[in-house]
């Protein structure tokens, strides 16, 4: 298994660009979600979906849309990019929705907005 | 916001020494997990502990629970210069899978 992968690694935006930040798991895994994390404010929810089909917004959506059509991706869009959407970005998969589950994080991508 | 909040934010130590790091949380809780992050990497999942468990061990980490103080720590023995890494601590409290974590711990470990 590839685990969680996504695309790109790194990428440099100008300010008002759109882009599509692509996530991936090969695990049949319900749950996934997007985090960003900035220096010295550790993982902040985006937006997450328990399955196919539902989405909800974590602690921080303005700027940033998702979908998720199929249970294996889970692409993050940014409509308009600002500089104060440069961060790293993770995107993380759960075995299932429920209590007692772990996360599994993809490697990142690091995106610079100018 | 956070939930989870680290201390120390740093902590350099010794191979061999035991690290220590400690997390403090506000709101009631599904389950607490720590997680490690290598410098450019993604997380790790270490360890889960559930809001009825009060103490866990997985190898050399052993992590306690005090929900009524709302804190949980994490021990790693006998450390290593691998464990050189960042620790976060999240918390589960809608029982969706839905993580708030800390700002974490940076842990460097000397050889």
């Amino acid at each position: 298994n590839a685990g969680v992968t996504q695309t790109p690694k790194f990428q440099v935006l100008k300010t008002g660009q759109s882009m599509t930040l692509q996530c991936a798991q090969d695990m049949n895994h319900e749950y996934m979600s997007w985090y960003r994390q900035d220096p010295g404010m550790g993982l902040r929810l985006i937006h997450y979906s328990v399955g196919a089909g539902i989405t909800d917004q974590g602690e921080v959506p303005n700027g940033y849309n998702v979908s998720r059509s199929t249970t294996e991706d889970f692409p993050l869009r940014l409509l308009s990019a600002a500089p104060s959407q440069t961060s790293v970005y993770f995107c993380a998969s759960s075995p299932r929705t429920g209590t007692y589950n772990e996360q599994f994080f993809g490697p990142g991508t690091r995106l610079t907005v100018l | 916001s956070q939930q989870g909040e680290e201390d120390p934010q740093a902590l350099s130590i010794q191979e061999g020494e035991n690290a220590t790091m400690n997390c403090s949380y506000k709101t009631s809780i599904n389950n607490l997990q720590w997680y490690r992050q290598n410098s450019g990497r993604g997380l790790v999942h270490l360890i889960l502990i559930r809001s009825n468990e009060r103490e866990k061990h997985s190898g050399r980490l052993r992590v306690t629970l005090d929900t009524s103080k709302k804190s949980s720590s994490l021990l790693i023995t006998a450390s290593r210069a691998a464990d050189t890494a960042s620790y976060f601590c999240a918390t589960d409290a809608k029982g969706y899978s839905t993580l708030t974590f800390g700002k974490g711990t940076m842990l460097l470990v000397s050889p």
